[in-house]
């Protein structure tokens, strides 16, 4: 069974940093792209970031480029973001997001629980 | 940025009925296009890639149809758990992007 378990969210002043991580278990960590996507709550959903499975290639939405670092560390299955000079607007839950994962009936792809970041003073 | 524009915002049907959602493309995103549901406290939940294709375990009763910039999901038959918001999403540029959702609530 594929699971995502995203951890590191909480309350942070402006200006400040946070590392969110995604614990991934259940299918070949690095064999797949992984995305971090972002809601508002109550708002629609916003594509951060995007790192391919061996880690060499990274996207960021203009949002987030030159404050937000994603990563991986495929020895743990584990998926990173590193975000700095945070704003309340950055204010959200964070998903970790697989790639389309095609198994024996289907296709399909996983988002963790969630994890939530309030930048407030 | 391409702009996903859905529609209607909030659609009151009741059990049993059809529903049928829009989602428009600023630009065409060929059919690389993805529909999502959203429940209360809940991650989305992926229904449909490539614009048709069901995503693993989802229900006959919910289909895509479209290309271009012209696309929508149609429920054949709505159940209880069906009532949630839908997202639409393009991946076909980046940044890959979704729509504001349509609220699907029980009239």
């Amino acid at each position: 069974e594929v699971q995502l378990v995203e951890s590191g969210g909480g309350l942070v002043q402006p200006g400040g940093s946070l590392r969110l991580s995604c614990a991934a278990s259940g299918f070949t960590f690095r064999t797949y792209r992984m995305h971090w996507v972002r809601q508002v709550p109550g708002k629609g959903l916003v594509c951060l970031s995007y790192i391919n499975g061996d880690g060499s290639d990274t996207t960021y939405a203009d949002s987030v480029k030159g404050r937000f670092t994603i990563s991986r560390d495929n020895a743990k299955n584990t998926l990173y973001l590193q975000m700095n000079s945070l704003r309340a607007e950055d204010t959200a839950i964070y998903y970790c997001v697989t790639d389309l994962i095609v198994g024996a009936t289907g296709a399909t792809n996983y988002w963790g629980q969630g994890t939530l970041v309030t930048v407030s003073s | 940025e391409i702009v996903m524009t859905q529609s209607p915002a909030t659609l009151s049907v009741s059990p049993g009925e059809r529903a049928t959602l829009s989602c428009r493309a600023s630009q065409s995103v060929s059919s690389n296009l993805a529909w999502y549901q959203q429940k209360p406290g809940q991650a989305p939940r992926l229904l449909i890639y490539g614009a048709s294709t069901r995503a693993t375990g989802i229900p006959a009763r919910f289909s895509g149809s479209g290309s271009g910039t012209e696309f929508t999901l149609t429920i054949s038959s709505l159940q209880s758990e069906d009532f949630a918001v839908y997202h639409c999403q393009q991946y076909n540029n980046w940044p890959s992007t979704f729509g504001q959702g349509t609220k699907v609530e029980i009239k």
